[in-house]
């Protein structure tokens, strides 16, 4: 049973729309999410994370919301651009008390291509 | 889908000594792997390039004699921790990936928390 979910294995967007990826997760011990953008034939590097105390966080073009009730988070792009044509991976967590990921899950992914 | 797994999850040791991870990709064959380590409340850190085969691309800052990386077989990549030091202490993740002929997919392993005392 997937622990983390990613329901769009891809997504096409016109440059200078919004991109919207969403992530649903299951398990409510979850207190911190991360996500991470892959292009091909690199390793995933980190974009932007939240912590379960909040609902938004916000860095430049990038914007996470977390619905906990819902136990959704959702990644927006504002403007979407041809450079952010990758795989977006959401990654849930809960943190040891040492501040350490456990129960570090990964989503499959979703495909963002953006459309000059 | 496909799985990986790492083995051991969890392992404590005394300073000085080497620890070695392991990274299976059971169902799939994976020409690369990713080795990541996560620093507290942080992101995941890509440590290294794992390519079956050949020797492994470090990232910047990441010592390869400190950390030996051997990709022996397509469903097997392992990360030795040598001389492992408490400030090695962390969450080790490592990833697999798919390729086909229209697809990249990448599959994580469930993490190895290393604590050396």
């Amino acid at each position: 049973d997937q622990q983390v979910k990613q329901n769009s294995p891809s997504l096409s967007v016109q440059e200078g729309r919004i991109s919207i990826l969403n992530c649903d997760y299951t398990n409510s011990m979850f207190d911190y999410f991360l996500w991470y953008k892959k292009y091909p034939a690199e390793g995933p590097t980190f974009l932007i994370s939240i912590s379960s105390i909040k609902d938004k966080n916000e860095d430049g073009r990038f914007t996470v919301f977390l619905n906990k009730s819902a136990k959704h988070l959702s990644l927006h792009i504002v403007p979407s651009q041809p450079g952010d044509s990758a795989v977006y991976f959401c990654a849930a967590s809960s943190l040891a008390p040492d501040n350490y990921g456990q129960n570090f899950v990964f989503g499959p992914g979703t495909r963002l291509s953006v459309l000059p | 889908g496909a799985v990986v797994s790492q083995h051991p999850s969890r392992v404590i040791c005394k300073s000085g000594t080497s620890v070695k991870i392991e990274c299976r990709s059971l169902d799939f064959q994976a020409t690369t792997m990713f080795w990541y380590r996560q620093f507290p409340k942080k992101s995941l850190m890509l440590m290294a390039t794992s390519n079956e085969g050949s020797k492994a691309t470090y990232e910047q800052g990441v010592e390869k004699d400190k950390f030996l990386i051997n990709h022996a077989s397509l469903t097997l990549s392992t990360l030795t921790v040598t001389s492992a030091h408490p400030e090695d202490s962390s969450f080790y993740i490592c990833s697999a990936t798919l390729q086909t002929t229209s697809t990249d997919t990448q599959y994580f392993g469930p993490g190895t928390r290393l604590t050396v005392l």
